[in-house]
Parts: structure tokens; C-alpha cells; sequence
């Protein structure tokens, strides 16, 4: 059964610098992994996929990697700004299962 | 303007009724879910639908029940059954090509149990 995990829970940064989000999970034969924004009583906002055949996709300040072997993503946040205060999640899907399986988040916040 | 829309975006609802929540899409997608989420629990799946008049049980199913009438609309009825419903739940529809499948949510309703 796979499982995600994000760690740390929560995490402050000062405002322009950059950070790092970790994602980690156990079965590495996943179709693709999506990185996922949500702020406070709000829906999801996809952020990035990566396809299983992709090492890395990018999106403005946002640089999200994949290494399936050690099943770890990470989301590369550049010159963070205080708008990106907010609950990053991670989630995966696996071969054969259109279902996403996801971590419990990394609440950032932002201090300006 | 393309999207998932979701109604009431609150609800509230007297223990020993049911109550149904609506989600409707616009971007052609052939799958449909929902989900439900708790504070530091993350998102569990309840049931999701790849085609019309088709839905599979997700990870909580029970006390919910869904249909699938139309390919845009995917309304989830939560039962007296289920015996703690208050929680935030999320619609999403997702498009699947041959090398990824990727999930659009909407904005949510939040149900709370009086």
C-alpha cells in the first residue's frame, strides 16, 4: 500500500528566501506525482505533475524533482514571497490505479 | 469560463439526516471523485467514477453513496449511516492521456454536523 510522507509539518522562512519541501514515498512504481497548494477553507490548486518518466518540471519559481529510486520529490520554492503562504501537498498515483495517495502537507508560511 | 464548481460551500445537517452535495464539471473530464479531509488526517478517497453510470468504492466509502448520471455532474450523498461526517470534502475531476493522470479539485463545501 503506498504511503506519503511530508516532513517537516510545518515550516517559517523569511520572505526571498529560497526553500526546499520534501516528499517522500514508498512504492516507487508510480504513473506520475502532482504537488498540490491549498490555502486555508480553500480547494486544491495544482501546482506541478511529473510524469513518471520525468526527473524534474518547472513552473515559474516553482521547481518540483522526482527520484523514484530513493522515492523522493521535492518542490524548489525561488525568492519566496508571502503570497506563497500556504499548505503544500504531495500526492501520487500508481500504475494501474488512477487513485492519488497523499501526504498531510507542509503548512509554509511566509514572514515578511 | 472552464472549472469545478461545488454547492452549498457550507452545509449543515441534524444528525439522523441526509444530505447531498453537488459537484458539477465543465472541462470534458471523463473521471470524477471525492474526497474528504480532516484536520492532519490529509485527503481520503470515497468514491470515484472513470465513466457515466459507473463508481467505485474509494478508502472510506461507507455511509456515502454517489451516481453518475452525466458525464459533468457527481453528487455525493452523505447517509445517517456515516457516523462522523463534519469535515471539509473536495470534488475533483481528472484527465488521463497515456502518460499521466492529472486531478483539477474545486473549491470544497464544508460539512458540519449540528
Amino acid at each position: 500500500k503506498q504511503e506519503v510522507t511530508q516532513i517537516p509539518a510545518a515550516l517559517s522562512v523569511p520572505e526571498g528566501e529560497n526553500l526546499v519541501l520534501n516528499c517522500s514515498f514508498t512504492d516507487s512504481a508510480i504513473y506520475n506525482l502532482q504537488w498540490f497548494r491549498q490555502d486555508p477553507g480553500k480547494g486544491l490548486t495544482s501546482l506541478l505533475l511529473i510524469q513518471s518518466s520525468q526527473r524534474e518540471q518547472t513552473s515559474g519559481r516553482l521547481n518540483a524533482s522526482l527520484d523514484k529510486s530513493s522515492g523522493r520529490s521535492t518542490l524548489y520554492i525561488a525568492a519566496s514571497q508571502p503570497g506563497d503562504s500556504a499548505t503544500y501537498l504531495c500526492a501520487v498515483s500508481n500504475f494501474g490505479n488512477e487513485k492519488l495517495t497523499f501526504g498531510t502537507g507542509t503548512r509554509l508560511t511566509i514572514i515578511p | 469560463d472552464g472549472g469545478i464548481t461545488q454547492s452549498p460551500k457550507y452545509l449543515f445537517r441534524k444528525e439522523g439526516q441526509n444530505v447531498t452535495l453537488s459537484c458539477e464539471q465543465n472541462l470534458n473530464h471523463d473521471a470524477m471523485y471525492w474526497y474528504r479531509q480532516d484536520p492532519g488526517q490529509g485527503l481520503r478517497l470515497i468514491y470515484y467514477s472513470q465513466i457515466v453510470n459507473d463508481f467505485q468504492k474509494g478508502d472510506i466509502a461507507e455511509g456515502y453513496s454517489v451516481s453518475r448520471e452525466k458525464k459533468e455532474s457527481f453528487p455525493l450523498t452523505v447517509t445517517s449511516a456515516q457516523k462522523n461526517p463534519t469535515a471539509f470534502y473536495l470534488c475533483a475531476s481528472s484527465i488521463e492521456t497515456l502518460s499521466y493522470n492529472e486531478q483539477f479539485f474545486g473549491p470544497g463545501t464544508r460539512l458540519t454536523v449540528l
